[in-house]
């Protein structure tokens, strides 16, 4: 079974403070993405890596940036957290084209 | 941002029910449609790729029927359950085909 794993499940941090949000994939998937869900607004993806140190911007990158050195890794950076961050955080991979996705426990982070 | 467009929004019926939703999508440069489930405390999980005109795919009392001439999708629940109780997405490929946009789901609540 495909395992995606995110580094905490839950994250209370203060505004303006660098915030990491870790995603481990065990299956060799070469696509990893970044969402955030939001009450009434479904889940929009913020940020997404086809490759080793390859990135593309979702539908709201602003605010985020995003690294992958590792294959299996792919990390959500808040580079100084708000309020309007609050959020659940989800990471997903997926093979290939047109492929299911694979989705972690999400990380539910607070920002206060 | 491509439109996705899921209805209703919330749906309640009692057990033993069978109920239906719809999705709807852009017809054109169509690739694949995914459906995903995703309950409460959960991740979400895929129940469907589907990816011909006229497909028709079922994993037990879940089935989904694709149209992409017209851009639409049902998916359909035979004698609800409580435990079908969830969040019901659908998702469609953009850009690259590797990344979805998804709809904001149909919540589904099945009661005794």
């Amino acid at each position: 079974d495909v395992k995606v794993t995110q580094s905490s499940r839950y994250l209370v941090k203060r505004t303006g403070e660098k915030v990491f949000l870790e995603c481990v994939q065990d299956m060799d998937h070469e696509n990893m993405f970044w969402y955030r869900q939001d009450p009434g607004l479904g889940l929009r993806l913020i940020y997404f890596s086809y490759d080793v140190k390859m990135k593309e911007k979702g539908d709201i990158p602003e605010g985020y940036s995003v690294s992958r050195e590792k294959k299996e890794r792919f990390s959500l950076i808040l580079e100084s957290a708000s309020t309007n961050q609050t959020s659940m955080y989800l990471c997903a991979s997926s093979k290939g084209r047109y492929n299911e996705q694979f989705f972690g426990p999400g990380t539910r982070l607070t920002v206060l | 941002i491509l439109n996705v467009e899921q209805s209703p929004q919330s749906l309640h019926v009692q057990e033993g029910d069978s109920t239906n939703f719809t999705c709807s999508f852009p017809s054109s440069n169509f690739y694949a449609l995914h459906w995903y489930r995703w309950e409460t405390a959960k991740s979400p999980e895929a129940l469907f790729v589907m990816t011909l005109n006229g497909d028709e795919k079922k994993k037990g009392r879940i089935s989904a029927t694709l149209n992409t001439k017209e851009g639409y999708s049902y998916l359909y629940i035979k004698g609800s359950q409580p435990e079908d109780s969830a969040t019901y997405l659908c998702a469609f490929p953009t850009g690259t085909a590797s990344k979805l946009t998804f709809g904001t789901g149909t919540r589904l609540q099945v009661t005794l």
